[in-house]
């Protein structure tokens, strides 16, 4: 099983600031990577899928990269409704793997 | 609009059964993979469950397998998660979702969620 590990585990910024979310793989997964957000009682919602693309809708502020072991998402300046959890999954072996995930909470 | 509605969740003792339903709507619903995907409370994400477009193929989590069987009505555009031999750990919401396109496993319809409880 490919555990998937996200660090920080919370990140503590101010709206207008740049986040950036670590997720590793303890084995390569090449680029089948995802990343989602959630938000309390809500269900998750992709952002970003094969590491790097945008899925529909998804404002350009996120953005994704890396490959094999190492990926980062990036906020480049986080609106208010961009605090809330954030989790990697991978796809490229079973079984499929989420994150412990990150919270990005307002400073 | 795509949408996504989990039914079938409750309360239900160790050992018992429970079948969830997502019933699909606004898409072609033979057309792509579902999962399923829990959350126990205050916890992170956990797959559950995967079945192929044509339903040819299943996969599932270690923690569900032999338990858990997945399966899919096309007539009925409704799918299916018949869970047996209930424990506590099993306690969550239950999400299922369709995937980006075909069997690229991406998820990106989501339904809101039915919550199971299995008492300790």
């Amino acid at each position: 099983e490919i555990v998937l590990t996200q660090s920080p585990a919370t990140l503590s910024l101010s709206p207008g600031e740049r986040a950036t979310l670590s997720c590793r793989a303890s084995q390569s997964v090449r680029n089948f990577l995802a990343w989602f957000q959630q938000k309390p009682g809500q269900a998750p919602r992709l952002l970003i899928y094969d590491a790097s693309n945008r899925a529909t809708g998804i404002p350009a502020r996120f953005s994704g990269s890396g490959s094999a072991t190492d990926f980062t998402l990036t906020i480049s300046s986080l609106e208010p409704e961009d605090f809330a959890i954030y989790y990697c999954q991978q796809i490229y072996s079973w079984p499929l793997t989420f994150g412990g995930g990150t919270k990005v909470e307002i400073k | 609009e795509m949408q996504l509605l989990e039914s079938g969740g409750g309360l239900v003792q160790p050992g018992g059964s429970l079948r969830l339903s997502c019933a699909a709507s606004g898409f072609t619903f033979s057309s792509y993979a579902k999962t399923w995907v829990r959350q126990a409370p205050g916890k992170g994400l956990e797959w559950v469950s995967v079945i192929s477009s044509n339903g040819d193929k299943t996969y599932y989590a270690d923690s569900v397998k032999g338990r858990f069987t997945i399966s899919r009505d096309n007539s009925k555009n409704t799918l299916y998660l018949q869970m047996n031999s209930l424990r506590a750990e099993d306690t969550a919401v239950y999400y299922c979702a369709r995937a980006l396109r075909s069997d690229y496993y991406y998820f990106v319809v989501w339904g809101q969620g039915t919550l199971v409880t299995v008492p300790s």
